[in-house]
C-alpha cells in the first residue's frame, strides 16, 4: 500500500537556522497538509496545499513558514529562522479527491531546536 | 471555527473488555466528516474509522464502532474486545465538507492504556 514518506525522521538544528522538512505524498493524491504536534500535546493544523497554492493556513503558519511543491513528487515545509518553540513533531499528510477521503499521514519528522 | 473536544485525557481498559472514548465538536455546518485516528508509540497517525455526517448509520470497522449523535454533536468511539495493541493515543478529528475548507481539526487526544 502506498505511503506518505517524510525525511529526515529526526532533525536537530540551532536556533535561528533554516530547516527544510521533506515529504513525498502518495502519488495520486491532490491535497497536501502539514501538521505539527508539540510533545504531549494535540495535533495542530499548519497549512493545506492544493493546485500548487496554499488553500488554508492557521495562525501558527506565520511568515517564518513556507511550503513548496518543487516538482511532481516532493512537498516541503521550510522554517526560515527556527525558534526553540518550533521543536515538535511535524507530520505531512495527503489525500485524494473527494470530501470524505481521509488524510494519510507520514511517520513524522521530529524537529529539535537547540 | 470548528472545535473538537476530547474530555478524557486518559482512559484504561482491561484486555478483552470494551471501552468508549468520547468526542464532541462544535460546528454550524450541516455537512462534514468525522474521523478517529490512532497514534501508537511509533507516533504514526493511523486512521481507525470515519463517519459522514449525512449518514445516520453508525460506522463500524471490525472491533471499532462509533456512536454518532448529530444533534448532540457527539462522536464517540467504542473499542470492543480490547487488545494490547490498541494501546495508543486516540484523536478525534473533524473536517468540513465545504470546498474551500478542507483541513482537518483534531481534539487533544485520549491516551488509552490496555491492562493485561
Amino acid at each position: 500500500e502506498p505511503e506518505v514518506t517524510q525525511t529526515p525522521s529526526h532533525q536537530v538544528t540551532q536556533m535561528g537556522q533554516e530547516v527544510i522538512l521533506r515529504c513525498v505524498p502518495i502519488s495520486n493524491h491532490l491535497y497536501f497538509y502539514w501538521y505539527r504536534q508539540i510533545l504531549g500535546q494535540k495535533v495542530e493544523f499548519l497549512v493545506s496545499f492544493y493546485n500548487n497554492e496554499i488553500s488554508e493556513k492557521s495562525e501558527i503558519f506565520d511568515d517564518q513558514f513556507s511550503v513548496e511543491r518543487p516538482d511532481g513528487s516532493n512537498f516541503t515545509l521550510k522554517i526560515r529562522s527556527t525558534k526553540l518553540e518550533d521543536s515538535a513533531m511535524y507530520f505531512c499528510a495527503s489525500r485524494r479527491q473527494g470530501y470524505n477521503s481521509p488524510l494519510h499521514f507520514g511517520n513524522g519528522t521530529r524537529l529539535t531546536v537547540t | 471555527a470548528q472545535t473538537v473536544t476530547q474530555s478524557q485525557p486518559e482512559m484504561s481498559v482491561q484486555e478483552a473488555e470494551t471501552v468508549t472514548l468520547s468526542c464532541t465538536y462544535d460546528t454550524s455546518e450541516s455537512d462534514y466528516y468525522l474521523f478517529w485516528y490512532k497514534q501508537p508509540p511509533s507516533r504514526q497517525m493511523i486512521l481507525v474509522i470515519r463517519q459522514e455526517a449525512y449518514k445516520q448509520q453508525n460506522a463500524t470497522e471490525n472491533r471499532f464502532s462509533v456512536n454518532f449523535q448529530k444533534a448532540a454533536k457527539s462522536f464517540s468511539l467504542k473499542i470492543s474486545d480490547s487488545q494490547l495493541g490498541d494501546a495508543a493515543m486516540y484523536f478525534c478529528a473533524y473536517r468540513s465538507a465545504l470546498a474551500n475548507n478542507n483541513d482537518m481539526r483534531f481534539g487533544a487526544g485520549t491516551r488509552l492504556t490496555v491492562k493485561p
